[in-house]
């Protein structure tokens, strides 16, 4: 398998619930990062893991709790979420951290915080 | 602070038309990259293209092409010939030396057969 891939595709989880969002690339890339991305706003960057780690977290509220076990794998584990995260989340790979750099995008896991 | 403009939230082309597609950013600094990104209905955003500030030549990837005009603050994506894979929003990034993707809303293109 190549590329960049998420699980679960969609996950509906309750106020008290606590899940993972995964993400596995195979790409050789050694930075990679977290989305959120909600209709009518910008994407919006969470977290940059580079070589392992974490570089950038941008004001992400703390029940949203990444982690990077290796340069392949990465995590977001969720725990007492608000409906108001309810939102696509999605995983990217680059090859370094770079403002030139080319990101791939993993398909995305649709989130339902009810 | 740096901000990207897409001012056609929809646009619609027929299949084998050329469709332009508007973007139009705010920035202080003079060496940036620019990009435009598709994300179809599986969701998985895929680079379209890139274009680096310095360079004066517009960027071209096939059927796809960019007006960058740096004055202006301006960078459009042209498609050529459309097809119907073509269908998908549109995301026009900058991204300056802070190494920050900022992102436009996007625009949804629809293509007619």
């Amino acid at each position: 398998e190549t590329g960049v891939t998420q699980t679960p595709r969609h996950l509906v989880m309750g106020m008290t619930n606590k899940k993972s969002l995964k993400c596995e690339q195979h790409l050789g890339h050694n930075a990679m990062y977290w989305y959120k991305q909600s209709a009518k706003k910008p994407l919006e960057l969470m977290f940059v893991y580079n070589f392992k780690e974490q570089t950038e977290n941008n004001s992400v509220p703390s029940r949203f709790s990444p982690e990077c076990p290796n340069s392949s794998h990465l995590f977001l584990h969720l725990h007492t979420l608000q409906p108001e995260d309810s939102a696509l989340y999605l995983c990217a790979s680059s090859q370094e951290r770079q403002s030139n750099e080319k990101l791939f995008f993993g398909s995305g896991t649709q989130l339902s915080v009810l | 602070a740096q901000t990207v403009t897409q001012s056609q939230p929809e646009m619609s082309v027929q299949e084998a038309e050329t469709v332009t597609l508007s973007c139009t950013y705010d920035t202080s600094e003079s060496d940036y990259y620019l990009f435009w990104y598709k994300q179809p209905p599986s969701r998985q955003m895929i680079l379209v293209i890139r274009q680096e500030a310095y360079k004066q030549q517009n960027a071209t990837e096939n059927r796809f092409s960019v007006n960058f005009q740096k004055a202006a603050k301006s960078f459009s994506l042209k498609i050529s010939d459309s097809q119907l894979g073509d269908a998908a929003m549109y995301f026009c990034a900058y991204a300056g030396n802070n190494r920050k993707l900022i992102w436009g809303l996007g625009t949804s293109l629809a293509v007619n057969p």
